[in-house]
Protein backbone atom coordinates (compact mmCIF):
# COMPACT_ATOMS: atom_id res chain seq x y z
CA UNK A 1 0.00 0.00 0.00
CA UNK A 2 0.89 3.62 -0.59
CA UNK A 3 1.13 6.28 1.59
CA UNK A 4 2.43 8.26 4.32
CA UNK A 5 3.76 6.68 7.58
CA UNK A 6 4.07 8.67 10.94
CA UNK A 7 5.73 7.87 13.86
CA UNK A 8 5.24 7.61 16.94
CA UNK A 9 1.34 8.64 16.77
CA UNK A 10 2.22 10.48 20.27
CA UNK A 11 5.13 11.86 21.85
CA UNK A 12 6.36 13.94 25.11
CA UNK A 13 8.88 16.21 25.55
CA UNK A 14 10.84 17.00 28.53
CA UNK A 15 12.13 20.66 28.91
CA UNK A 16 15.32 21.14 27.10
CA UNK A 17 15.18 18.24 25.04
CA UNK A 18 14.94 17.88 21.27
CA UNK A 19 12.39 15.10 19.71
CA UNK A 20 12.66 13.69 16.21
CA UNK A 21 9.45 12.94 14.32
CA UNK A 22 9.90 10.53 11.73
CA UNK A 23 8.10 10.89 8.11
CA UNK A 24 8.18 8.23 5.49
CA UNK A 25 6.50 7.97 2.11
CA UNK A 26 6.49 5.18 -1.15
CA UNK A 27 4.68 7.31 -3.06
CA UNK A 28 7.94 8.40 -5.22
CA UNK A 29 6.71 11.74 -4.47
CA UNK A 30 9.69 14.80 -4.94
CA UNK A 31 8.13 17.68 -2.20
CA UNK A 32 7.65 16.67 1.37
CA UNK A 33 6.02 18.98 3.83
CA UNK A 34 5.74 19.53 8.05
CA UNK A 35 2.85 21.35 9.00
CA UNK A 36 1.72 21.76 12.67
CA UNK A 37 -1.89 22.31 13.29
CA UNK A 38 -3.17 24.33 16.65
CA UNK A 39 -6.81 24.28 17.81
CA UNK A 40 -8.32 26.74 15.87
CA UNK A 41 -6.05 27.18 13.36
CA UNK A 42 -5.63 25.83 10.11
CA UNK A 43 -2.56 23.65 9.35
CA UNK A 44 1.01 26.19 9.17
CA UNK A 45 3.94 24.94 6.98
CA UNK A 46 6.95 24.34 9.07
CA UNK A 47 9.58 23.25 6.63
CA UNK A 48 8.65 22.20 3.36
CA UNK A 49 11.52 19.78 0.73
CA UNK A 50 11.42 20.09 -3.15
CA UNK A 51 13.66 17.37 -3.65
CA UNK A 52 16.71 15.50 -1.79
CA UNK A 53 19.18 17.47 -0.47
CA UNK A 54 17.28 20.77 -0.39
CA UNK A 55 14.67 22.81 2.00
CA UNK A 56 13.13 25.47 2.60
CA UNK A 57 11.75 27.46 5.23
CA UNK A 58 8.07 28.27 5.86
CA UNK A 59 5.70 30.17 8.10
CA UNK A 60 6.96 28.86 11.65
CA UNK A 61 10.38 27.50 11.22
CA UNK A 62 11.66 28.72 14.57
CA UNK A 63 12.58 26.41 16.78
CA UNK A 64 12.13 23.48 14.25
CA UNK A 65 15.19 21.53 11.84
CA UNK A 66 14.88 18.97 9.35
CA UNK A 67 16.60 17.05 6.89
CA UNK A 68 15.85 15.24 3.17
CA UNK A 69 18.56 13.00 2.25
CA UNK A 70 16.75 10.65 1.21
CA UNK A 71 13.49 10.96 -1.08
CA UNK A 72 11.70 8.98 0.96
CA UNK A 73 12.52 10.32 3.96
CA UNK A 74 11.44 13.38 5.65
CA UNK A 75 12.10 13.81 9.46
CA UNK A 76 11.51 16.47 11.68
CA UNK A 77 13.10 17.71 14.90
CA UNK A 78 11.62 19.77 17.37
CA UNK A 79 14.43 21.50 19.60
CA UNK A 80 14.87 22.94 22.73
CA UNK A 81 14.75 26.57 21.38
CA UNK A 82 11.18 25.34 20.35
CA UNK A 83 9.35 27.13 23.53
CA UNK A 84 5.78 26.16 22.98
CA UNK A 85 5.97 22.85 21.37
CA UNK A 86 2.62 21.00 22.33
CA UNK A 87 0.99 20.93 18.74
CA UNK A 88 -0.80 18.04 15.98
CA UNK A 89 1.71 17.85 13.53
CA UNK A 90 1.67 16.63 10.38
CA UNK A 91 3.76 15.58 7.36
CA UNK A 92 2.85 15.76 3.64
CA UNK A 93 3.85 14.95 0.10
CA UNK A 94 3.24 15.67 -3.41
CA UNK A 95 4.29 15.41 -7.21
CA UNK A 96 6.18 18.53 -8.49
CA UNK A 97 5.65 20.55 -10.97
CA UNK A 98 2.35 22.19 -13.03
CA UNK A 99 0.82 19.00 -13.01
CA UNK A 100 0.97 18.44 -9.21
CA UNK A 101 -1.69 20.87 -8.76
CA UNK A 102 -0.49 21.01 -5.21
CA UNK A 103 -2.51 18.35 -4.10
CA UNK A 104 -0.71 16.89 -1.08
CA UNK A 105 -1.10 13.65 0.84
CA UNK A 106 -1.06 13.42 4.27
CA UNK A 107 0.07 11.18 7.43
CA UNK A 108 -1.87 10.45 10.35
CA UNK A 109 0.21 12.82 12.29
CA UNK A 110 1.94 12.88 15.77
CA UNK A 111 0.66 14.35 18.79
CA UNK A 112 3.91 16.24 20.81
CA UNK A 113 2.71 17.14 24.25
CA UNK A 114 5.61 18.36 26.49
CA UNK A 115 5.63 16.59 30.22
CA UNK B 1 -2.69 37.59 8.70
CA UNK B 2 -5.17 34.71 7.87
CA UNK B 3 -5.19 34.82 4.34
CA UNK B 4 -7.95 32.12 3.93
CA UNK B 5 -11.10 31.99 6.18
CA UNK B 6 -13.31 29.45 7.26
CA UNK B 7 -15.84 31.86 9.59
CA UNK B 8 -17.87 28.57 10.75
CA UNK B 9 -16.26 26.35 13.49
CA UNK B 10 -19.01 24.05 12.74
CA UNK B 11 -21.70 23.66 10.89
CA UNK B 12 -24.75 21.04 11.61
CA UNK B 13 -26.89 19.00 9.33
CA UNK B 14 -30.14 16.58 8.76
CA UNK B 15 -28.95 13.65 6.64
CA UNK B 16 -30.04 14.13 3.00
CA UNK B 17 -29.89 17.76 3.65
CA UNK B 18 -27.39 19.83 1.39
CA UNK B 19 -24.43 21.23 3.91
CA UNK B 20 -22.74 24.21 2.43
CA UNK B 21 -19.26 24.91 3.65
CA UNK B 22 -17.80 28.43 2.70
CA UNK B 23 -14.14 29.74 3.10
CA UNK B 24 -12.78 33.68 2.15
CA UNK B 25 -9.37 34.34 0.95
CA UNK B 26 -7.39 37.72 0.70
CA UNK B 27 -4.86 37.22 -1.64
CA UNK B 28 -5.48 37.79 -5.82
CA UNK B 29 -2.55 35.84 -6.47
CA UNK B 30 -4.53 32.49 -5.68
CA UNK B 31 -5.82 30.22 -8.19
CA UNK B 32 -6.02 27.15 -7.21
CA UNK B 33 -8.64 25.87 -4.75
CA UNK B 34 -8.95 22.40 -2.80
CA UNK B 35 -10.65 21.05 0.19
CA UNK B 36 -9.66 18.29 2.54
CA UNK B 37 -11.53 16.07 4.63
CA UNK B 38 -10.38 15.11 8.19
CA UNK B 39 -11.54 12.39 10.36
CA UNK B 40 -10.37 12.12 13.82
CA UNK B 41 -6.93 10.41 14.09
CA UNK B 42 -6.02 10.58 10.58
CA UNK B 43 -4.56 13.20 8.47
CA UNK B 44 -6.63 15.29 6.05
CA UNK B 45 -7.43 13.81 2.38
CA UNK B 46 -8.19 15.79 -1.03
CA UNK B 47 -11.87 15.69 -1.69
CA UNK B 48 -12.07 18.38 -5.04
CA UNK B 49 -10.14 21.02 -6.06
CA UNK B 50 -11.33 24.30 -8.33
CA UNK B 51 -8.66 26.64 -10.44
CA UNK B 52 -9.45 30.21 -11.36
CA UNK B 53 -10.79 29.69 -14.75
CA UNK B 54 -13.64 27.89 -13.64
CA UNK B 55 -16.34 28.81 -11.28
CA UNK B 56 -18.21 25.09 -10.94
CA UNK B 57 -15.93 21.61 -10.31
CA UNK B 58 -18.31 18.74 -9.64
CA UNK B 59 -17.13 15.89 -8.35
CA UNK B 60 -20.69 12.75 -7.80
CA UNK B 61 -22.27 14.37 -4.26
CA UNK B 62 -19.12 17.08 -3.80
CA UNK B 63 -19.53 20.84 -5.73
CA UNK B 64 -17.07 23.46 -5.40
CA UNK B 65 -18.25 27.22 -6.49
CA UNK B 66 -16.08 30.13 -6.67
CA UNK B 67 -16.70 33.37 -6.81
CA UNK B 68 -13.47 35.28 -7.82
CA UNK B 69 -14.88 38.73 -7.28
CA UNK B 70 -15.92 38.11 -3.78
CA UNK B 71 -12.87 35.95 -2.88
CA UNK B 72 -15.02 33.55 -1.61
CA UNK B 73 -15.49 29.70 -2.13
CA UNK B 74 -17.72 27.00 -1.34
CA UNK B 75 -18.33 23.36 -1.15
CA UNK B 76 -21.55 21.88 -1.01
CA UNK B 77 -22.55 18.36 -0.44
CA UNK B 78 -25.97 17.06 -1.74
CA UNK B 79 -27.35 15.04 -0.01
CA UNK B 80 -25.18 14.67 3.10
CA UNK B 81 -24.73 11.82 4.67
CA UNK B 82 -23.44 10.64 8.48
CA UNK B 83 -20.40 9.09 7.09
CA UNK B 84 -19.40 13.02 5.77
CA UNK B 85 -18.99 14.46 9.49
CA UNK B 86 -15.38 15.40 9.79
CA UNK B 87 -13.60 18.49 9.64
CA UNK B 88 -13.43 19.99 6.15
CA UNK B 89 -10.50 22.56 5.14
CA UNK B 90 -10.37 24.63 2.60
CA UNK B 91 -6.82 25.52 1.03
CA UNK B 92 -5.53 28.06 -1.91
CA UNK B 93 -2.13 27.76 -3.88
CA UNK B 94 -1.18 29.18 -7.00
CA UNK B 95 0.16 26.84 -9.66
CA UNK B 96 3.58 25.91 -9.40
CA UNK B 97 4.09 27.30 -6.11
CA UNK B 98 4.96 24.24 -3.08
CA UNK B 99 3.26 26.04 -0.26
CA UNK B 100 -0.22 25.97 0.30
CA UNK B 101 -2.26 27.98 2.65
CA UNK B 102 -4.87 26.38 4.62
CA UNK B 103 -7.89 27.69 6.74
CA UNK B 104 -9.02 26.72 9.97
CA UNK B 105 -11.54 24.21 9.06
CA UNK B 106 -15.27 23.58 9.71
CA UNK B 107 -16.11 20.69 11.32
CA UNK B 108 -19.49 18.98 10.00
CA UNK B 109 -21.87 17.22 11.60
CA UNK B 110 -24.41 15.44 9.83
CA UNK B 111 -27.75 13.87 12.08
CA UNK B 112 -29.50 10.74 10.74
Amino acid sequence: DGGITQSPKYLFRKEGQNVTLSCEQNLNHDAMYWYRQDPGQGLRLIYYSQIVNDFQKGDIAEGYSVSREKKESFPLTVTSAQKNPTAFYLCASSLAGLLAKNIQYFGAGTRLSVL
Amino acid sequence: DQQVKQNSPSLSVQEGRISILNCDYTNSMFDYFLWYKKYPAEGPTFLISISSIKDKNEDGRFTVFLNKSAKHLSLHIVPSQPGDSAVYFCAASHTGGFKTIFGAGTRLFVKA
